[in-house]
């Protein structure tokens, strides 16, 4: 069974300044999917970013970019340039591509927390 | 471009009583999903819909909970009896027939007394 583990329960970031938050999985499959969502205390689910896993490059979105390691099983992300309105929950999240795989697996969330 | 649509987005109910939670995905969505988040267990797939067409329900609790999608724009989740238990933000979501990623609605925080 495919697994997401995010081992950062909490984080804080000055704002401004640069935060990573990462995650990990655990799977037998070679094409899947991977995403960000970003949970405001609205605890409306809005998607942050998104990677395909036969794409080489990393994904970016304005301040938003992955750091995607598939051998390693690693899909961490950047938020650059913190700014007050990223406070939330994030959740990594899978997906497998092939049809029939619809369950998207999350991760336990990692609060940030961003300082004035 | 309107997002998923969900209503109420919060109820506050009786145990013992029907609850039903309401959906509109986005329009040319194929894809259907419920989700429920609570505390303990995070993030959870109950069910979800191609075509209107249930596909997998292994994620329903019990009996109690029912889904249905009598057309293209419109799903419901239904509890009854419903049980403290059961409080929780329930989330519809929906993705186009092609392409993986999935657009979550704003929730209806559900909670029993």
């Amino acid at each position: 069974a495919q697994t997401v583990t995010q081992s950062q329960p909490e984080m804080s970031v000055q704002e401004a300044e640069t935060v990573t938050l990462s995650c990990t999985y655990d799977t037998s499959e070679s094409d899947y999917y991977l995403f960000w969502y970003k949970q405001p205390p609205s605890r409306q689910m809005i998607l942050v970013i998104r990677q395909e896993a036969y794409k080489q490059q990393n994904a970016t979105e304005n301040r938003f970019s992955v750091n995607f390691q598939k051998a390693a099983k690693s899909f961490s992300l950047k938020i650059s340039d913190s700014q007050l309105g990223d406070a939330a929950m994030y959740f990594c999240a899978y997906r497998r591509s092939n049809f029939g795989n619809e369950k998207l697996t999350f991760g336990t969330g990692t609060r940030l927390t961003i300082i004035p | 471009d309107a997002g998923v649509i969900q209503s109420p987005r919060h109820e506050v109910t009786e145990m013992g009583q029907e609850v039903t939670l309401r959906c509109k995905p986005i329009s040319g969505h194929d894809y259907l999903f419920w989700y429920r988040q609570t505390m303990m267990r995070g993030l959870e797939l109950l069910i979800y819909f191609n075509n209107n067409v249930p596909i997998d329900d292994s994620g329903m609790p019990e009996d109690r909970f029912s889904a249905k999608m009598p057309n293209a724009s419109f799903s419901t989740l239904k509890i009854q009896p419903s049980e403290p238990r059961d409080s929780a933000v329930y989330f519809c979501a929906s993705r186009p027939g092609t392409g993986g990623t999935i657009y979550f609605g704003e929730g209806s925080w559900l909670t029993v007394v």
